[in-house]
């Protein structure tokens, strides 16, 4: 088991430019989470996909923001045109739960995130 | 509105004691679960211990144990024998089944063991 991975651990961009992240999860895990976590607070949810499915975003996801799950594998987060308040800790985790719908007992499986710092 | 409170922005605790950690929480949904996590500077969240709404008993994992009071909506964690590997920032969270995946977490403690 080699966890949730998470590329680059740490982003450096001038604002204005285009980043993007990569999460490996937990391989066979069906579903992906990316959060987003500001210094001093809890995470928060951006969005999530069931295998390759985008079934729900926050509205914290702005049109600048974007995510893929092409092959219902590893998942991209791209920001465009990065502003100085997208500077945060971006977190990806993954479940094994198959069904549909919320699973209140569902235990995510977190990586160690990517830190974007918008100069 | 906040839906988790956690009070305590800092705690220290010194080695080999008990520690508590508040967390309270706000919902109508009567379906919802109630999770521990750990964020060491790392920057990884690790799971420590879960509390489904209508489960009975107290959650217990190893050193961890949950004290759920559903009529006053808290649920705090209990850290008995504290290491020094225990320092870290404490979250935290809660599903509630009729409001999608948003997985809320609470502005989190952190936990520092003296030596």
């Amino acid at each position: 088991d080699t966890g949730v991975s998470q590329n680059p651990r740490h982003k450096i961009t001038k604002r204005g430019q285009n980043v993007t992240f990569r999460c490996d999860p937990i391989s066979e895990h069906n579903r992906l989470y990316w959060y987003r976590q500001t210094l001093g607070q809890g995470p928060e949810f951006l969005t999530y996909f069931q295998n390759e499915a985008q079934l729900e975003k926050s509205r914290l996801l702005s049109d600048r923001f974007s995510a893929e799950r092409p092959k219902g594998s590893f998942s991209t987060l791209e920001i465009q045109r990065t502003e100085q308040g997208d500077s945060a800790m971006y977190l990806c985790a993954s479940s094994p739960y198959e069904g549909q719908g919320v699973i209140t007992n569902e235990k995510l499986f977190f990586g160690s995130g990517t830190q974007l710092s918008v100069l | 509105a906040q839906k988790i409170t956690q009070t305590q922005p800092g705690m220290f605790v010194q080695e080999k004691e008990a520690v508590t950690l508040d967390c309270t929480y706000d919902t109508s949904d009567p379906s919802y679960g109630l999770f521990w996590y750990k964020q060491p500077s790392s920057g990884e969240m690790i799971f420590l211990i879960y509390q489904g709404s209508y489960d009975q008993q107290n959650a217990t994992e190893g050193r961890y144990s949950l004290n759920f009071q559903k009529a006053r909506k808290s649920a705090n964690l209990v850290i008995s024998a504290s290491q020094l590997g225990d320092s870290a920032m404490y979250f935290c969270a809660m599903r509630e089944r009729n409001y999608g995946q948003n997985f809320v977490f609470g502005p989190g403690t952190r936990l520092s063991v003296l030596p």
